[in-house]
């Protein structure tokens, strides 16, 4: 089946900083890709979205970036500010199955 | 639209009842899931039904937990008995037609066994 690996586990920026966490999928059928945002002790929500006939997809501060070649794929988010610290989880998507990655918990400090 | 609605949500019991989450999912939505949530084990998929019918259920612990969908605006997990491993937040999420779309989840119930 489907494995997802998200890295880093955790990632601490400053404000005004960029960051950028990265996952990797093991099925070459994998074809949708969201980035799901958690705040604490809150639902997961969708973010930012790409399917894979696209290579980038750009939100404001937020992009996902996809490499099908090399299966993976990144969020980047721009200019941090610390209403961004939450739970990140990526997740790749084959028909009639989506495999979250294991999140990156991210902190901006002020 | 209200979104993906879950009841109750927060449960406490003892070890060894039986435990019925509730869910509905928004009206028009084909796909529904079932996730556990904990620190050692992050974001795990239980139960995928899509037009109410079962389509993947290997993300299921063991035989104390069942899954139903009577009808396209209902669902229940229901753990019996429980365990105190079972403590988690247990989300329900919906889609619009399958796991490719968008998941909505609900504001999730949060599991304590004693």
């Amino acid at each position: 089946g489907e494995n997802v690996e998200q890295h880093p586990s955790t990632l601490s920026v400053q404000e005004g900083d960029s960051a950028v966490i990265k996952c990797t999928y093991s099925d070459s059928a994998s074809n949708y890709f969201p980035w799901y945002k958690q705040e604490l002790g809150k639902r997961p929500q969708l973010i930012i979205d790409i399917r894979s006939n696209v290579g980038e997809k750009k939100d404001q501060r937020i992009a996902v970036t996809l490499n099908k070649t090399a299966k993976h794929f990144s969020l980047h988010i721009t200019e941090t500010q610390p209403e961004d610290s939450a739970v990140y989880f990526c997740a790749a998507s084959i028909p009639g199955k989506s495999t979250f990655g294991d999140g990156t918990t991210l902190t901006v400090k002020p | 639209d209200a979104g993906v609605i879950q009841s109750p949500r927060h449960e406490v019991t003892e070890m060894g009842q039986e435990v019925t989450l509730r869910c509905k999912p928004i009206s028009g939505h084909n796909s529904l899931f079932w996730y556990r949530q904990t620190m050692m084990r992050g974001l795990e998929l239980l139960i995928y039904f899509n037009n109410n019918v079962p389509i993947d259920d290997s993300g299921m612990p063991e035989d104390r937990f069942s899954a139903k969908m009577p009808n396209a605006s209902f669902s229940t997990l229901k753990i019996q008995p429980s365990e105190p491993r079972d403590s988690a937040v247990y989300f329900c999420a919906s889609s619009l037609a399958a796991p490719e779309d968008t998941q909505y989840f609900g504001p999730g119930t949060r599991l304590t066994v004693l």
